[in-house]
C-alpha cells in the first residue's frame, strides 16, 4: 500500500464551481502535509503547506488536515481556468525532511 | 531566468544507449534531489544528494547513477537504457537551512520527458 493515496482523476468542474480533492495518508509520523500544483509541461510547484491538523487558507485555497482520520484536502473556491493543473498532494515527517511522500496527483479540468 | 534549469527537455533514444540529464540551480541550495514522473504511480524520488560529498540513493535508484559536479550542479546519467526508464524526470533543490516555524519547501526544474525505444 502506497503511504499516500490520490484519487487521480480527471476531474471536470464548470467554471466558478468548489472543488475538493482529497488524500488519505498511513504513516502516522508524517508531520508537514504539502499541496504542489503542475502546470502541464512544467514541474510541480509548492501552493500550500499545513503543519499538523488544522486549516490553513490562502486566498480561494483550503488545506486541510484531519490527522485522527488520516485525511488532506484541498479546498478551491471560485474555481478558474487557470486553477486547471494536476495537483499533487505530499506529506513530510519534518519540515527539514529530504523525503517527500507524494500522492498520483489529480488531474482537474475546470470549463469556462 | 529559471532558478532550476534542466537539459534536455526532450530525448528519445534507443535501448542500450547511455544517456546524461542535467541539472543547474541557481538558488544557491545545498540539496538537490532526481525524481521520474510516471502515470499512475506519481513522482519518485531515485537520488538526493545534501551536498558535493554527500550523495544517496533514494526508493528507485537501479539502473540510474548520478554525480553532484558542483554546488549547483547536479547530474542523472542511465548507464544502459531501457523502455521502463520513459518517463518524466525532475531535478528538484532545497535549502539545508529550515526555520522552526516553516516548511523546507523543495523547488522543481522544467523536468525532462525521457522516451527510450
Amino acid at each position: 500500500q502506497k503511504e499516500v493515496e490520490q484519487d487521480p482523476g480527471p476531474l471536470s468542474v464548470p467554471e466558478g464551481a468548489i472543488v475538493s480533492l482529497n488524500c488519505t495518508y498511513s504513516n502516522s509520523a508524517f508531520q508537514y502535509f504539502m499541496w504542489y500544483r503542475q502546470y502541464s509541461r512544467k514541474g510541480p510547484e509548492l501552493l500550500m503547506y499545513t503543519y499538523s491538523s488544522g486549516n490553513k487558507e490562502d486566498g480561494r485555497f483550503t488545506a486541510q488536515v484531519d490527522k485522527s482520520s488520516k485525511y488532506i484536502s484541498l479546498f478551491i473556491r471560485d474555481s478558474q481556468p487557470s486553477d486547471s493543473a494536476t495537483y499533487l498532494c505530499a506529506a513530510s515527517s519534518g519540515a527539514g525532511s529530504y523525503q517527500l511522500t507524494f500522492g498520483k496527483g489529480t488531474k482537474l479540468s475546470v470549463i469556462p | 531566468d529559471a532558478d532550476v534549469t534542466q537539459t534536455p527537455r526532450n530525448r528519445i533514444t534507443k535501448t542500450g544507449k547511455r544517456i546524461m540529464l542535467e541539472c543547474s540551480q541557481t538558488k544557491g541550495h545545498d540539496r538537490m534531489y532526481w525524481y521520474r514522473q510516471d502515470p499512475g504511480l506519481g513522482l519518485r524520488l531515485i537520488y538526493y544528494s545534501f551536498d558535493v560529498k554527500d550523495i544517496n540513493k533514494g526508493e528507485i535508484s537501479d539502473g540510474y547513477s548520478v554525480s553532484r559536479q558542483a554546488q549547483a550542479k547536479f547530474s542523472l546519467s542511465l548507464e544502459s537504457a531501457i523502455p521502463n526508464q520513459t518517463a518524466l524526470y525532475f531535478c528538484a533543490t532545497s535549502d539545508l537551512r529550515v526555520s522552526p516555524s516553516s516548511y523546507n519547501e523543495q523547488f522543481f526544474g522544467p523536468g525532462t520527458r525521457l522516451t527510450v525505444l
